[in-house]
């Protein structure tokens, strides 16, 4: 079974550039996950899928962050315009829908390392 | 107070000890306990989750779970160099299934 995919792995921007990320979940997953990790902290949720509509968003940047889901399955996540801050890996993650009140098993991808100059 | 915290160390023990993991969480009606394992470079892999009370083993790993005291820990017996890696305690709180990290603890397994 394939693993969550992302790509780029890596990208370096100056900042007040923009950025795009794309993740492609586990087959079947219905929900997908963004997460920033700064260095040295644990990943912090941005915003969570499920299938096509967003669960929660609490965390993300609207004014410079935004992302889609469209059809439910692969995600792009966009920063406009990039601060230095925004360095960090950002994560994709996808698990199946839960069931019975239980948080089911994530599984992450690779990350892409976002380096803001 | 912060939602997940653990003691970001570095935690170093010997080849062949038990290596002890803590977190505690604010969140009484927290409902899932997850310990992820982080190598440097890499992405978060999960090692054990665990919902009630009482400890759950599996391998080397037992996770404990004490909700009254919202503590909820990961043991690690006979510590291997190939266990060097920081671990995330994660908590499930919420109805959408959200998931909070603590910030790690970065084990050292010293040969």
């Amino acid at each position: 079974e394939a693993g969550v995919a992302q790509s780029p792995r890596y990208k370096i921007i100056e900042k007040r550039q923009s950025v795009a990320f794309w993740c492609n979940p586990i087959s079947g997953h219905a929900t997908l996950y963004w997460y920033q990790q700064i260095l040295g902290q644990g990943p912090k949720l941005l915003i969570q899928f499920q299938n096509n509509g967003v669960v929660d968003d609490s965390q993300l940047p609207k004014d410079r962050f935004s992302a889609e889901r469209l059809k439910g399955v692969d995600s792009t996540l966009k920063i406009q315009p990039a601060k230095l801050e925004d360095s960090a890996v950002y994560l994709c993650a996808s698990s199946l829908i839960a069931a019975g009140g239980k948080q089911e098993t994530q599984y992450f991808g690779p990350g892409t390392r976002l380096l803001v100059l | 107070q912060k939602e997940v915290e653990q003691n970001s160390g570095p935690l170093s023990v010997p080849e062949g000890a038990i290596a002890s993991l803590n977190c505690t969480y604010s969140d009484r009606g927290s409902q899932s306990f997850f310990w992820y394992r982080q190598y440097s470079g890499k992405s978060p892999e999960l090692i054990m989750f665990i919902y009630s009370n009482g400890d759950k083993e599996d391998g080397r790993f037992t996770a404990q779970l004490n909700k009254a005291s919202q503590y909820v820990s990961l043991l690690i017996r006979d510590s291997q160099p190939s266990d060097s890696a920081t671990y995330l305690c994660a908590v499930h709180r919420g109805s959408n299934y959200k998931l909070t990290f603590g910030k790690g603890t970065l084990l050292t397994v010293n040969p």
